[in-house]
């Protein structure tokens, strides 16, 4: 099946740097995608989403940004506080209502 | 307006017995997906349900595991016969309706099931 990966498992940053995460996806087919937020003994809490006829999308201190030449997704937070910390994951959307998710990126805010 | 709802939070089960696990989506919500997550890993798909119907189970295991959605009640994700590899958190999404245009899904708290 199609897998979506992230470049990097973990990320520390400071308090009040900016975080951007990773996400590589392998299906130039996907057209759907949404950034999910899962903090330690909690389900997935949605982000941000995006479609393919957008390369950029912002949000409240998250922008996610998408590049479909590369097949490439971001997730930028402004500004990161202690309670971004979690881990996060890219979700990938062909057709039908089934999501491919990746392993997840590990955020750590330094206070 | 409660969210995605599932109980039990945590279930212990010896292997061979049977695990229920229930869902009960946001309001307004006619469509299911359940979920399987390990330790350190991404969740994987298993099937999708709409009232009375199975739509995708295309990532549910050939045997042992069961999904219903019925018309009255939660969504029940049955596995029998339970076996230690079945241990890892199981959850719940919900979303209003496909249509043309996918919608989002929304998450419950999942089921931290463990298999002794």
């Amino acid at each position: 099946g199609e897998s979506v990966g992230l470049h990097l498992p973990t990320l520390s940053v400071q308090e009040g740097d900016n975080s951007i995460i990773n996400c590589a996806y392998s299906n130039s087919a996907s057209d759907y995608f949404i950034w999910y937020k899962q903090e330690s003994g909690k389900g997935p809490q949605f982000i941000i989403d995006i479609r393919s006829n957008m390369d950029k999308r912002q949000g409240q201190r998250v922008t996610v940004l998408l590049n479909k030449t590369v097949k490439h997704l971001s997730l930028q937070i402004a500004a990161t506080q202690p309670g971004d910390s979690a881990v996060y994951f890219c979700a990938e959307n062909m057709a039908g209502n089934q999501f491919y998710f990746g392993t997840g990126t590990s955020l750590t805010v330094i206070p | 307006n409660a969210g995605v709802m599932q109980n039990p939070r945590h279930l212990v089960r010896r292997r061979g017995q049977e695990a229920r696990l229930r869902c009960s989506p946001m309001k307004g919500h006619s469509h299911v997906y359940w979920y399987r997550q390990l330790p350190e890993e991404g969740l994987k798909f298993m099937v999708y349900l709409q009232k009375e119907n199975i739509i995708d189970e295309s990532g549910m295991p050939k045997e042992r595991f069961s999904a219903e959605f019925p018309k009255e009640g939660p969504s029940i994700l049955r596995i029998q016969q339970v076996v230690r590899g079945d241990s890892a958190a199981y959850f719940c999404a919900s979303s209003p309706s496909t249509g043309l245009r996918r919608e989002t899904q929304y998450f419950g708290p999942g089921t931290r099931l463990l298999v002794l």
